[in-house]
């Protein structure tokens, strides 16, 4: 199984809500990673959890709060959102982090969220 | 510090007839190089990667790459496009020397055309 899922497909919400997105592969990979994609534009890295340890914060506002709970599962959790969040979440993933920057990453199809 | 330049906003292209992106980069040390390409609405998908040995690299679905040091340069080719090879195509780098940041940085992408 070489595929990085993620649910839902498509999400919108309300300023006061409160959502997650999932992740989950199960390539045996211990490094996951959340980007958020703008329109036409690289992807931008958020999080990055090596061995379900966070290990990069990229000075992610708090209105976005990652959790791995395990080494499969990687979860994004939304709260009180503001409309320019609305972007394509992707999620990744890729062999050990340490001595591993030589890893390709395996994105999965991404969450499309759109924030009312 | 790494950065990835793509100059070409996009690239147009006849079916049969060979292509390029083009791709640049900036390392303290050496790079780790990779290309995604990335179809409407989806994730990234991994075509190819540098990490050392022959500086022509061999990707998936006909692709190939030329690591170039002293231009510093990994310009994506093929030698006969498809009307399905239209899609979005990220550079990305990894200094080999910046272990502490364990990130990739993407160029900003270049928009692949081919017309039939």
């Amino acid at each position: 199984d070489t595929e990085v899922t993620q649910t839902p497909k498509h999400l919108v919400m309300g300023m006061t809500n409160k959502k997650s997105l999932k992740c989950e592969q199960h390539m045996g990979h211990r490094a996951m990673y959340w980007y958020k994609q703008k329109a036409k534009k690289p992807p931008e890295l958020m999080f990055v959890y090596s061995y379900e340890k966070l290990s990069i914060n990229e000075s992610v506002p708090s209105r976005f709060s990652p959790e791995c709970p395990n080494s499969s599962l990687l979860n994004l959790h939304l709260h009180a959102l503001q409309p320019e969040d609305s972007a394509l979440y992707l999620c990744a993933s890729s062999q050990e982090l340490a001595g591993g920057l030589g890893n390709e990453q395996f994105f999965g199809p991404g969450t499309r969220l759109t924030v009312l | 510090a790494q950065s990835v330049a793509q100059p070409e906003d996009q690239v147009n292209v006849a079916e049969g007839n060979p292509l390029t992106v083009k791709c640049t980069y900036s390392v303290s040390g050496n790079p780790y190089l990779f290309w995604y390409v990335q179809y409407p609405n989806r994730g990234l998908q991994f075509l190819l990667k540098y990490i050392t040995g022959d500086n022509l690299v061999k990707g998936s679905y006909g692709f190939e790459a030329e690591f170039n040091k002293s231009q510093t340069s990994f310009h994506l080719k093929k030698p006969s496009a498809l009307v399905s090879d239209s899609a979005l195509y990220f550079c990305a780098v990894r200094d080999r020397a910046d272990t502490g940041r364990r990130a990739l940085t993407f160029g900003s992408g270049t928009r692949l055309q081919v017309q039939p």
